[in-house]
């Protein structure tokens, strides 16, 4: 099973500044079946990044994913207000199974 | 819309069942698998399991397996995840979310059902 690892833990930035999030893999991730979601309080998570660079509908171009193999990298360029959050990243694997990074959480 | 819709939180103890359940708007069902995650209190995100509702073949998380049991009822567009005696370990928010993203990734979410174990 592969282990997803995020760091840091937590980051601490202002707005406007740029956030730049890792998620590492155990082993190497096959087809780039990486995925990056946000989570706000109360909220249920919302996808952002899906096949490691693919934006999802309606996410803002200020968000971008890449890499490839077993380093992963979610950048928003400048931060906004509203995306102070937690930060998941996610692998699928086929036939079919999904796991989680720990999270990665962007702080005022 | 396309959305999934959660049954409303719960209260139980410690060796009840409970069965809850995610309603499609009706764009999903037929199409999509249907993936149920757990988050505990405080914690991440964990993958308990899958479902794809033409067929109801169904998978589950090895640290799921034996504890859940996920299932669909097609006339009804929902699907439900059940367990059949509940532990205080899984007091926890869970969602059922829709896989869509090129096939790889979570692009629906629904709610998410609060379920509280306590004696």
């Amino acid at each position: 099973e592969t282990v997803l690892t995020q760091s840091p833990g937590t980051l601490s930035l202002s707005p406007g500044e740029r956030a730049t999030l890792s998620c590492r893999a155990s082993q190497s991730v096959t087809g780039n079946f990486l995925a990056w979601y946000q989570q706000k309080p109360g909220q249920a998570p919302r996808l952002l990044i899906y096949a490691a660079s693919t934006r999802a509908t309606g996410i803002p171009d200020r968000f971008s994913g890449s890499g490839s193999g077993t380093d992963f990298t979610l950048t928003i360029s400048r931060l906004e207000p509203e995306d102070f959050a937690v930060y998941y990243c996610q692998h699928y694997v086929t036939p079919i199974a999904l796991t989680f990074g720990g999270g990665t959480k962007v702080e005022i | 819309e396309v959305q999934l819709v959660q049954s409303g939180a719960e209260v139980k103890k410690p060796g009840e069942s409970l069965k809850i359940s995610c309603k499609d708007s009706g764009y999903s069902f037929p199409y999509y698998w249907i993936g149920w995650v757990r988050q505990m209190p405080g914690k991440g995100l964990e993958w308990m399991g899958i479902i794809y509702p033409p067929d109801s073949d169904t998978r589950y998380s090895p640290s799921f397996q034996g504890q859940v049991t996920i299932s669909v009822d097609k006339s009804m567009n929902t699907a439900y995840l059940q367990w059949s005696s509940l532990k205080a370990s899984d007091m926890a928010i869970y969602y059922c979310a829709r896989l869509g993203g090129g096939g790889s990734a979570l692009d629906i979410w629904g709610q998410g059902t609060m379920v509280t174990v306590s004696s």
